[in-house]
């Protein structure tokens, strides 16, 4: 395993399309993140799941993000009616229970023209 | 959850010196991590010290945790070109909770 995956890494859109991004966190971690980040800031929180179930979303995440990791794998973060406040780049980490430490993925970078 | 906040925002050196940045946090923790970000790039954890530690060594870093002064520093002694990255701290009550990130310290080491 070579650690955490994004795709795609770069997406361009027109404002109200829908974008899906996806993540591969490490194989043997039961947490899954994921974090918004603007040029300049720090990355923000989203929302995190473990195993399968989603146990917090931020209140940044409006009703037209939804985020589901089915079977406790893989992750996807959809973006309903894009608009041009959320490009970003979206950073995906998975950790594991009892250690603390997050393992990011190269992240996933959005431009919505 | 709780954010650090990281002093300075930014700070230049040359290579070869040693960097300094700092950690401020309000409410007792459980640990204290340091990630570095490289442009572009995703977050790089670099160190954990948890709340019962004074000092933590990796390589050229050196990470301080006082309790009392709910503050942490980062030292990064003889830099390099490529140390050249922002730095956040994410202080964490515990293995459970999530991380919250400030805004970083913007390291710069020029040749």
């Amino acid at each position: 395993d070579t650690g955490v995956s994004q795709d795609p890494r770069h997406k361009i859109t027109k404002r109200g399309q829908n974008v899906t991004f996806r993540c591969d966190p490490i194989s043997e971690h039961n947490r899954l993140y994921w974090y918004r980040q603007t040029l300049g800031q720090g990355p923000e929180f989203l929302t995190y799941f473990q195993n399968e179930a989603q146990l917090e979303k931020s209140r940044l995440l409006s009703d037209r993000f939804s985020a589901e990791r089915p079977k406790g794998s893989f992750s996807t973060l959809e973006i309903q009616r894009t608009e041009q406040g959320d490009s970003a780049m979206y950073l995906c980490a998975s950790s594991f229970d009892g250690t603390g430490e997050l393992f990011f993925g190269e992240g996933s970078r959005l431009t919505v023209l | 959850s709780q954010q650090g906040e990281e002093d300075p925002q930014a700070l230049s050196i040359q290579e070869g010196e040693n960097a300094t940045m700092n950690c401020s946090y309000k409410t007792s923790i459980n640990n204290l991590q340091w990630y570095r970000q490289n442009s572009g790039r995703g977050l790089v954890h670099l160190i954990l010290i948890r709340s019962n530690e004074r000092e933590k060594h990796s390589g050229r870093l050196r990470v301080t945790l006082d309790t009392s002064k709910k503050s942490s520093s980062l030292l990064i002694t003889a830099s390099r070109a490529a140390d050249t990255a922002s730095y956040f701290c994410a202080p964490s009550t515990g293995t459970a909770s999530k991380l919250t990130f400030g805004t970083g310290t913007r390291l710069q080491v020029t040749l």
